[in-house]
């Protein structure tokens, strides 16, 4: 079955300090890969997709075939940057999204 | 451009009451989908629909039921309300073929006492 894991619940850094957000799946055949974000009181937001290998935000995801994983990664975290953080896969050619359990980052000054 | 407008935005229900949340897009999106996030859980799929006519159970869909008559319209109901309910619902739209992402709406929050 097709499955996300986002194993932090909450992931806690100082501004200026690397962030590292974690996620893996389970999925037997060619996924696209999201992440989605949740800033206080506010709706959902597409952040990134592994198919545009873009940067958004300072926030890079790649995706690991071989580890089954699509880490979220920024260099220097900013206290803007606090919010949840939702990893989401869906199968190639189909739209219905799978999300991970979600990981809260906060950014403490 | 409204994207997708989610109404009410908070509602208490008694345990046995009814009531329908309303999802509308004006993006002329086929695809629109209504997911629950429950506190520290990711958001479930309840139902989803791909175009006017067409509706499908998602991996929660009991307790709720839908509609898709229009393309715009894709209203939840719960028929029975239970405190298994509270939550927030979130409604999404998409294109078709389109894996660019979803468009989310503000959500709505209910809880069932």
């Amino acid at each position: 079955a097709q499955r996300v894991t986002q194993p932090e619940k909450l992931l806690s850094v100082f501004k200026g300090a690397p962030v590292e957000l974690k996620c893996n799946y389970s999925y037997s055949g060619s996924p696209e890969l999201f992440w989605y974000v949740q800033y206080s009181r506010q709706r959902l937001q597409l952040l990134l997709r592994h198919i545009s290998r873009e940067s958004i935000k300072g926030f890079t995801a790649d995706l690991n075939k071989g580890e089954t994983s699509f880490h979220l990664k920024k260099p220097f975290a900013q206290e803007e940057d606090s919010a949840m953080y939702f990893c989401a896969l869906t199968e190639c050619g189909y739209n219905k999204l799978i999300f991970g359990a979600g990981t809260r980052l906060a950014v403490h000054p | 451009n409204a994207g997708v407008t989610q109404t009410p935005k908070f509602r208490i229900l008694k345990i046995g009451q009814s009531m329908t949340l309303q999802c509308t897009q004006d993006m002329n999106h086929n695809y629109m989908y209504w997911y629950r996030q429950d506190p520290g859980m990711g958001l479930k799929l309840i139902y989803y629909s791909v175009g006017a006519g067409i509706t499908d159970k998602g991996e929660v869909p009991n307790g709720y039921n839908v509609s898709r008559s229009t393309t715009e319209d894709f209203p939840l109901r719960l028929e029975l309300a239970a405190p298994s309910q509270t939550s927030v619902y979130f409604c999404a739209s998409s294109g078709q073929g389109e894996v660019s992402g979803y468009t989310f709406g503000s959500g709505t929050r209910l809880t069932v006492v």
